[in-house]
């Protein structure tokens, strides 16, 4: 049984595209996270969701939405996509700020050509 | 805005020799995790340090928390090449009455030559 899952594993789209990425848990956590990690390696967090409601936008541009149905998703829709998308976008959840462990999915390599 | 800065970047090692990463926050940290990430692969969590100057050991890993709470070391003795991978170090940033979210180092890449 995974315990945070996201499809596709891999996504090849054209420019201008609208995609998503979804992801579920099944850890019963109640925060959620989507990070975009790029060619170096570095991870940067996108947005964080806690109990279905947004607590943290990260700057990232409005053609990123995250759309979580209920506590156990969250996905990632991305419209207009252009080449710097291009980036391995993973999705992690935690058990609120008190417990340390964030597990994370197995990743998306997203490349847009 | 807080950053926690990590390095180095890459080392590349012998098997059989030791290897060190350092990892620095801008501000004063509740707690630091560590995460390993194979290639190709997902960040797995390692280990949480709380406590100031805490140090705690998993197997041929150490981990440091430093006195003021704004460093951490990962040190691996004897290296082999099952500990190839990049290591993050991860500090929480808490914001009022909101769930935290964790800032990562920009990792350090180990390879190890059989």
């Amino acid at each position: 049984d995974t315990a945070v899952s996201q499809t596709p594993k891999y996504l090849v789209t054209q420019m201008g595209n609208d995609k998503s990425i979804k992801c579920e848990q099944n850890l019963g956590h109640d925060t959620m996270y989507w990070y975009k990690q790029d060619s170096k390696k570095f991870l940067k967090i996108m947005f964080s969701y806690n109990n279905k409601e947004l607590i943290i936008n990260e700057t990232v541009p409005n053609r990123f939405s995250p759309k979580s149905p209920d506590k156990a998703h969250l996905n990632l829709h991305i419209n207009s996509l252009e080449l710097g998308d291009s980036a391995v976008y993973f999705c992690a959840s935690r058990l609120g700020h008190q417990n340390p462990e964030a597990f994370f999915g197995q990743g998306t390599r997203l490349t847009v050509v | 805005g807080q950053q926690v800065m990590q390095i180095p970047q890459y080392q590349h090692v012998q098997e059989g020799e030791d290897f060190t990463t350092y990892c620095n926050s801008s501000t004063t940290l509740s707690n630091i995790q560590w995460y390993k990430q194979r290639p190709g692969g997902h960040p797995v969590f390692l280990i949480q340090l709380v406590k100031s100057g805490e140090v705690k050991k998993q197997k041929r890993l150490t981990f440091q928390f430093g006195e003021a709470k704004k460093n951490s070391s990962l040190h691996i003795t004897a290296t082999q090449t099952t500990d190839v991978g990049t290591y993050f170090c991860a500090g929480p940033l808490l914001i009022y009455n909101q769930g935290g979210k964790l800032i990562f180092g920009q990792g350090t890449e180990l390879s190890v030559k059989p």
